[in-house]
């Protein structure tokens, strides 16, 4: 079974700072991992997968993400925050196998501060 | 491309009653999902369906009802609605095959009150 830990369920920064939420997992076999942001009352938008080709992944808005198989992370970044990044983050993981379903984490609220 | 469709956007039921969430995609895909998002929560996983006629428990399926007649629908079914049950439901769908890579689309979600 895999499960997904996101250490902060609220983080707040000031406008141009740097942007780290933090995601762990856990998985028996090579997981796929995701970040998906959701503003208030929409649905889920995919801002980066992991697909095991690079370690390092680029996603839309300028967000990153590294894949650490040894300290079991998938933390995403950027450089520079806007108000427009002030929502809500959630990481997940999913097997190849089986239902392929994704497994979320409970989410981290970003604040960004004028 | 409209993607994946939910109705309603918004409903209030009482204790007891039902009611069926729609769910529906254009993009031909085999795999279909319906989570619910609790406050302050991830999302959990109720019913999948990886084809028409063919539909499985996650982990929260309890209240809930799905079919699966065609690949475009997936209908949710509540039955005697409870407190509980309030709560935000996204469909989302992917299509099939290996490679785990492939995301999964979302609706806008349902966002419904049993009171």
């Amino acid at each position: 079974a895999q499960s997904v830990t996101q250490l902060g369920s609220h983080v707040s920064v000031s406008e141009g700072a740097l942007v780290l939420l933090r995601c762990n997992y856990s998985s028996s076999v090579p997981p796929y991992l995701f970040w998906y942001v959701q503003y208030p009352n929409q649905g889920l938008q995919l801002l980066l997968k992991y697909t095991s080709a690079a370690t390092l992944v680029k996603g839309i808005n300028g967000f990153e993400a590294e894949f650490k198989k040894s300290e079991t992370s998938f933390h995403l970044t950027k450089p520079s925050a806007h108000m427009s990044d002030a929502a809500e983050y959630f990481c997940a993981v999913s097997l190849d196998t089986g239902r392929r379903a994704l497994t979320f984490g409970s989410g981290t609220r970003l604040q960004v501060q004028p | 491309n409209a993607g994946v469709t939910q109705t309603p956007k918004f409903r209030i039921l009482k204790i007891g009653q039902s009611m069926t969430l729609q769910c529906t995609q254009d993009m031909n895909h085999n795999y279909m999902y319906w989570y619910r998002q609790d406050p302050g929560m991830g999302l959990k996983l109720i019913y999948y369906s990886v084809g028409a006629g063919i539909t499985d428990k996650g982990e929260v399926p309890n209240g809930y009802n799905v079919s699966r007649s065609t690949t475009e629908d997936f209908p949710l079914r509540l039955e005697l609605a409870a407190p509980s049950q309030t709560s935000v439901y996204f469909c989302a769908s992917r299509t099939g095959g290996t490679g785990g890579s492939h995301e999964q689309y979302f609706g806008p979600g349902t966002r419904l009150t049993v009171t």
